[in-house]
């Protein structure tokens, strides 16, 4: 059974760092690309983040780019989203979910993390 | 950038009813869109991809069809189970990078 678990959520500062982590076990994870995707309160999911299953080609959303870097490391079955220069805006819950094998949608998600940035 | 645009945003319909969900890309998406049903605190769940194809374990009551720029989700007979909100969900990799794009999204709800 696929199982993804988000952990480092919390309450940050504006301008504060971040760092999410998410385990994932019952699948190859060297195979498959994972993703950050996130959902501000009220409203509908944005896509954040992807990386290859290899770790060598990341992608960005506009709103990540240059503040936000997404990295894995294989041998632990973990994916990561470093979180820089946090805004309000930022404020959402963060899920990581696995792309599936078309590598077009997202077939497992795990529950999600809240991140508030808040003074 | 793809925009995805969901109507109607709110539908009642009736337990036993067919709803139909409509998702329109601002730019041809070929068949790279799927659809999610997310419940309250809950991660969204797959539940059509390739824009027709099933998830596994979705029920044969839900079904989706279309392509380039117009996409239906239709549920044949609603169970109580099945009210929720549902989102479209875009892939463009034209011109690079890959992008992911998400619909506003539908809240299906009792009549």
């Amino acid at each position: 059974e696929v199982q993804l678990l988000e952990s480092g959520g919390g309450l940050v500062q504006p301008g504060g760092s971040l760092r999410l982590s998410c385990a994932a076990s019952g699948f190859t994870f060297i195979n498959y690309a994972m993703t950050w995707v996130r959902q501000a309160p009220g409203k509908g999911p944005e896509w954040v983040s992807a990386v290859s299953g290899s770790g060598d080609a990341t992608y960005y959303a506009d709103s990540a780019k240059g503040r936000f870097t997404i990295s894995r490391d294989n041998s632990k079955n973990a994916l990561y989203l470093q979180m820089n220069g946090l805004r309000a805006e930022d404020t959402a819950v963060y899920y990581c979910a696995k792309e599936s094998s078309n590598a077009r949608t997202f077939d497992h998600w795990g529950p999600g993390t809240l991140v508030t940035v808040s003074s | 950038e793809i925009v995805l645009t969901q109507s109607p945003a709110t539908l009642s319909v009736s337990p036993g009813e067919r709803a139909t969900l409509s998702c329109r890309a601002s730019q041809s998406v070929s068949t790279n869109l799927g659809w999610y049903q997310q419940k309250p605190g809950q991660a969204p769940r797959l539940l059509i991809y390739g824009a027709s194809t099933r998830a596994t374990g979705i029920p044969a009551r839900f079904s989706g069809s279309g392509s380039e720029t117009e996409f239906t989700l239709t549920i044949s007979s609603l169970q109580s189970e099945d009210f929720a909100v549902y989102y479209c969900q875009s892939y463009d990799n034209w011109p690079q990078p890959p992008m992911y794009t998400f619909g506003q999204g539908t809240r299906l709800e009792i009549k």
